[in-house]
């Protein structure tokens, strides 16, 4: 099936590790790169990992992104109030010819 | 650098069209195309297709293949999204976004999104 499943929802306090599951098939995170997007209220998607593990130009070190056969994974440490935001796994999806966005995980900062 | 600047809100009523814009400045050989990602209130982002720059090529989501028509205009680096038959569901927010060349899923960075109701 064409999906990409994420976690509804996910929280840390101040300073914590959390991490975001992305789970797909062969047909998309099995046979492509991973992106990530982070997503801030009243703000445009940002992207915030590619190539599955790779980080763009001024993303701190603090995000990082895995993948293992059909999953990935975001991790994100030393969390802060600032990354209180909607974060999204991306794949091309080679049935669908077309790009999969998972379901988004709304991370809360306690 | 690349920049992408949207047009403003749209209202329409059900059955009409909206033809969205997004003006690219600062693009290279880096940029192959734009895409179009929508996210629709209270739900995830949602790919819409993608228009390459330099040949005008096209790739709808299934979803979107009947409705859906992406143009370019060199002569003023603007990008058009013609989304026909609205319907309720099609209210969101609308983004175009730079896609990197041999990376479909590679968007960055993206526009301020376009507001898009449908209303009778």
């Amino acid at each position: 099936q064409s999906v990409l499943t994420q976690p509804p929802s996910a929280s840390g306090t101040p300073g914590q590790r959390v991490t975001i599951s992305c789970s797909g098939s062969s047909s998309n995170i099995g046979s492509d790169y991973v992106y990530w997007y982070q997503h801030l209220p009243g703000s445009a998607p940002k992207l915030l990992i590619y190539s599955n593990n790779q980080r763009p130009s001024g993303v701190p070190d603090r995000f990082s992104g895995s993948k293992s056969g059909t999953s990935a994974s975001l991790a994100i440490s030393g969390l802060r109030s600032e990354d209180e935001a909607e974060y999204y796994c991306a794949a091309w999806d080679d049935s669908l010819s077309g790009v999969l966005f998972g379901g988004g995980t709304k991370l809360t900062v306690l | 650098q690349v920049q992408l600047v949207q047009s403003g809100v749209e209202v329409r009523k059900p059955g009409a069209s909206v033809k969205v814009s997004c003006k690219a400045s600062g693009y290279n050989f880096i940029t192959s195309g734009i895409s179009w990602v929508r996210q629709a209130p209270g739900q995830g982002l949602e790919w819409m297709g993608w228009i390459g720059l330099y040949n005008g090529h096209t790739d709808y989501a299934q979803k979107f293949q009947e409705r859906v028509t992406m143009t370019t205009d060199t002569s003023t680096s603007t990008i058009y999204m013609e989304l026909r038959s609205l319907r309720s569901d099609d209210t969101a927010v609308y983004y175009c976004a730079s896609v990197k060349a041999g990376a479909l899923s590679w968007f960055d960075p993206w526009g301020q999104g376009t507001l898009v109701t449908v209303s009778s």
